[in-house]
């Protein structure tokens, strides 16, 4: 199935350091949605944005809905090696029978 | 956030048999639910959707006589996988959604099937 690109598709960095990934589309989506997996389990949503323009925070996590509706992004600030993990991004369209496309993931790897 | 839940965790079968899993939302009502598989460092791949007291939708590709799905009430959903092959092996994954499946979707923490 279709899917949104994503990137970048993995990132290793030094614990304390700021993360930014983010998710382009060629369609509009009336929602974006970011989500974490860990090793051998489902994936936990992190943030969900329903406006345009929105930028909501979660903790460390900072998450915006582009404005074109088209793409998005996760920022991560002073990182953890807990933060250690697969990052998705998902679309939501409302044309689509509610289906959400997903990101290709971006794995992310924190060095203590 | 909500809470979605499914079981088994982790099965072993031999080729041939069937498996069921279930994926149940435990605190609010889900009128949608997905079925995803997902394949050892890819995205997820949505397999069907179904809606509380009707047929699922499967998506292009996807065998609705292997996969077979039952949402009978508004809180579980099963998938059966049928005759099972090792090629069936995967990580299955559901999702719950609330109002028609306009709601932010939750995902169970999946079911790793090992077909031997």
């Amino acid at each position: 199935g279709q899917q949104l690109n994503q990137s970048p598709q993995s990132m290793f960095i030094q614990e304390g350091e700021d993360v930014s990934m983010n998710c382009t589309s060629s369609s509009i989506f009336n929602t974006w949605l970011w989500y974490k997996q860990d090793p051998g389990e489902g994936p936990v949503l992190l943030i969900a944005l329903y406006k345009a323009g929105e930028l909501t925070s979660n903790g460390r996590l900072t998450a915006q809905f582009g404005i074109t509706r088209k793409d998005s992004f996760l920022n991560i600030s002073a990182s953890i090696p807990s933060d250690v993990g697969i990052y998705f991004c998902a679309g939501l369209s409302n044309n689509a029978g509610n289906m959400l496309t997903f990101g290709g993931g971006t794995r992310l790897m924190v060095k203590p | 956030g909500a809470v979605v839940s499914q079981h088994p965790s982790r099965v072993i079968c031999k080729s041939g048999t069937s498996v069921k899993i279930e994926c149940r939302s435990l605190d609010f009502q889900a009128t949608t639910m997905f079925w995803y598989r997902q394949f050892p460092k890819q995205s997820l791949m949505l397999m069907a959707t179904s809606n509380e007291g009707s047929k699922a939708t499967y998506e292009q590709g996807v065998e609705k006589d292997k996969f077979l799905i039952n949402h009978a009430s508004l809180t579980l959903s099963t998938l059966t996988v049928t005759s099972a092959h090792p090629e069936d092996s995967s990580f299955y994954i559901c999702s719950a959604s609330g109002r028609g499946g306009e709601e932010t979707q939750y995902f169970g923490p999946g079911t790793r099937l090992l077909v031997l």
